[in-house]
């Protein structure tokens, strides 16, 4: 594996249900990111975490919780979530935070919520 | 707090024709600036970028200009192909605003036919 990979690539779930996202890169990169992607709006930055510490909250809900156990991989923890939160989920890794490297994108979880 | 305009989207050309995605921003520092691409089913791409005034970013025939005096990063093709139908995003990373964190724009997406 190369890159940034995310798996699920497609998850149905419902409001009531608990699921999480799977991140991993396999860059040796220091900061990972969580971005929701919404139709005809600009993404929008969830997470950040460098060097498995999280470094930013967007005033993300709660119900969103995101891990880092390690530098390669991130996980997006989803409970109770409403109609309103299915959107295309990326995952991004750079060299590190704070600085202006480029970001590294893996192909995103499609997730709807019924 | 910083932003990035770009023009709505679609934008249909035939295959050969020049290709113009206006993107404006808006910043408090000395922004880098950014265009990625998502082509379908796939995660974002950086395709150029640049870090100062009158630079110049170029990848696979795109090329924007950094002008500082219009606030504007637009990006052109002289030649489009099919293959260069994608979402194509604006983004800036401006230290004094956002900590180098990339401010996005919606994205244009761009329909090339044959």
């Amino acid at each position: 594996e190369t890159g940034v990979t995310q798996t699920p690539r497609h998850l149905v779930m419902g409001m009531t249900n608990k699921k999480s996202l799977k991140c991993e890169q396999h860059l040796g990169h220091n900061a990972m990111y969580w971005y929701k992607q919404s139709a005809k709006k600009p993404l929008e930055l969830m997470f950040v975490y460098s060097l498995e510490e999280r470094v930013e909250n967007n005033s993300v809900p709660s119900r969103f919780s995101p891990e880092c156990p390690n530098s390669s991989h991130l996980f997006l923890h989803l409970h109770t979530l409403q109609p309103e939160d299915s959107a295309l989920y990326l995952c991004a890794s750079s060299e590190a935070a704070g600085l202006p490297y480029e970001q590294y994108f893996g192909p995103g979880t499609r997730l709807t919520v019924t | 707090g910083d932003s990035v305009t770009q023009m709505e989207g679609p934008v249909t050309l035939s295959e050969e024709a020049f290709l113009t995605i206006n993107c404006t921003y808006t910043a408090t520092g000395y922004p880098s600036l950014f265009w990625y691409v998502q082509y379908p089913g796939e995660g974002l791409q950086l395709l150029l970028k640049a870090t100062k005034a009158d630079d110049k970013g170029s990848n696979k025939g795109f090329e924007a200009t950094y002008r500082k005096e219009t606030t504007s990063f637009h990006l052109e093709k002289g030649s489009v192909q099919v293959s260069d139908s994608a979402v194509y995003f604006c983004a800036l990373s401006d230290q004094m605003d956002s900590n180098y964190q990339l401010i996005w724009g919606a994205g244009t997406k761009l329909i090339i036919k044959p």
